[in-house]
């Protein structure tokens, strides 16, 4: 069974800094799926980023990036110039190529923003 | 437009009750799911619609029961509810199943109290 694993409970930034939260996975799959959600406290989970197996080119959005490690099951989020409104839960997803449609949501790590 | 709409966006019950949530997407997506979730744990999923026919139920007690009227809409009755099922209930949609794009789309949740 697929597992996400996100070690920091909590994690904390000032303005304009950069932060790098970390994300696991155990999969014996090849072709899957990965996910950054955010959830701020309104509780809206809004999509950050997405990164397929398949491709060796991390993902960038903005002033959000991923650096995927595939043979070390790594997935983490890079947040540059860090922004007040980034303060949020973060969670790491996996998903199966296979498409079955179970989302395997990480245990989220909690990001404040420090002006 | 990545938009899934969710109604109410807060709703209190007796365990006697009887009530509905609503969900409407109009991005053409043929996936919709439901989850449920606790504060400040991940998003747990409940059922899986797939071209309007449920294709995953998580073992839910049924006292939920889910329905989808058409490909837009998607509906969540509950009957007889317990206090523990009090949680954040979102919504999401993706493309299909089939669709190497399979990216889940939340709505902003309702909020749900049992008492």
């Amino acid at each position: 069974a697929q597992t996400v694993t996100q070690s920091q409970p909590e994690m904390s930034v000032q303005e304009a800094e950069t932060v790098t939260l970390s994300c696991t996975y155990d999969t014996s799959e090849s072709d899957y799926y990965l996910f950054w959600y955010k959830q701020p406290p309104s509780r809206q989970m809004i999509l950050v980023i997405r990164q397929e197996a398949y491709k060796q080119q991390n993902a960038t959005e903005n002033r959000f990036s991923v650096n995927f490690q595939k043979a070390a099951k790594s997935f983490s989020l890079k947040i540059s110039d860090s922004q007040l409104g980034d303060a949020a839960m973060y969670f790491c997803a996996y998903r199966s190529g296979d498409n079955t449609d179970k989302l395997i949501f990480g245990t989220g790590t909690r990001l404040q923003v420090f002006p | 437009d990545t938009e899934v709409t969710q109604t109410p966006k807060h709703l209190v019950m007796g365990m006697t009750n009887k009530k509905s949530l609503k969900c409407e997407q109009h991005m053409g997506h043929r996936a919709m799911y439901w989850y449920k979730q606790k504060a400040k744990k991940p998003p747990e999923l409940m059922f899986v619609y797939s071209y309007e026919k449920l294709s995953i139920n998580e073992s839910v007690p049924s006292r939920f029961s889910p329905e989808c009227p058409n490909s837009s809409l998607l509906n969540l009755h509950l009957h007889a509810l317990q206090p523990e099922d009090s949680a954040l209930y979102l919504c999401a949609s993706s493309q299909s199943r089939d669709s190497r794009e399979e990216t889940q789309y939340f709505g902003p949740g309702t909020r749900l109290l049992v008492l």
